[in-house]
């Protein structure tokens, strides 16, 4: 079956070091997306690609980091200066054709003590 | 930038009451998507409006967009306890140079009482 994995679905961090969360697709997807969910905030985009090794910086980048080195991996890094890291995080993909949505990964929820 | 205002952020409602979930924009959407999050899930995709003033149906829920396709709707009839869940809206810009980026509104999370 085609979709998007996410790992861990848990991670736990003490303060002060950088995480990095997967994400894959066999959807043959151009585009890839990075959102964190706060209770109350809805999804908020962090950083999104639409085509390897280029990526564009969404609301809230400050903090993270990613790479997309291949059309079916987009990683995103929690750095050290991301001042409220824990969060619930999200990865999707879709076609990239104007009217195509968004499919999501079960996401992984990031808590950082 | 672009801002995608939904509300109410919560609604309690009894079963086999109506529900109605209201999505702004502050500009125009190419299109406006909507999806589903079940408590402690992933949103799911649910439909999209792409036409000024259309509106769509699936089962008891029925989708509209705006004429001005700057604010759509999101009414289910008679709820049943499977309808839980966060309710959110989603709009691509439509100009400028973020093609591609989706917005979401902040969700309406409904409460279904048996």
């Amino acid at each position: 079956d085609g979709g998007i994995t996410q790992s861990p679905k848990y991670l736990f961090r003490k303060e002060g070091q950088n995480v990095t969360l997967s994400c894959e697709q066999n959807l043959n997807h151009d585009a890839m997306y990075w959102y964190r969910q706060d209770p109350g905030q809805g999804l908020r985009l962090i950083y999104y690609s639409q085509i390897v090794n280029d990526f564009q910086k969404g609301d809230i980048a400050e903090g993270y980091s990613v790479s997309r080195e291949k059309k079916e991996s987009f990683p995103l890094t929690v750095t050290s200066a991301q001042k409220n890291p824990t969060a619930f995080y999200l990865c999707a993909s879709r076609r990239m054709d104007y009217n195509s949505p968004l499919h999501f990964g079960n996401g992984t929820r990031l808590t950082v003590t | 930038g672009q801002q995608v205002m939904q509300i109410p952020q919560y609604q309690h409602v009894q079963e086999g009451e109506d529900f109605t979930t209201y999505c702004n924009s502050s500009t125009t959407l190419s299109n406006i998507q909507w999806y589903k999050q079940r408590p402690g899930g992933h949103p799911v995709f649910l439909i999209q409006l792409v036409k000024s003033g259309e509106v769509k149906k699936q089962k008891r829920l029925t989708f509209q967009f705006g004429e001005a396709k700057k604010n759509s709707s999101l009414h289910i009839t008679a709820t049943q306890t499977t309808d839980v869940g966060t309710y959110f809206c989603a709009g691509p810009y439509a100009g400028g140079t973020s093609y591609g980026k989706l917005t979401f509104g902040q969700g309406t999370i409904l409460t279904v009482h048996p």
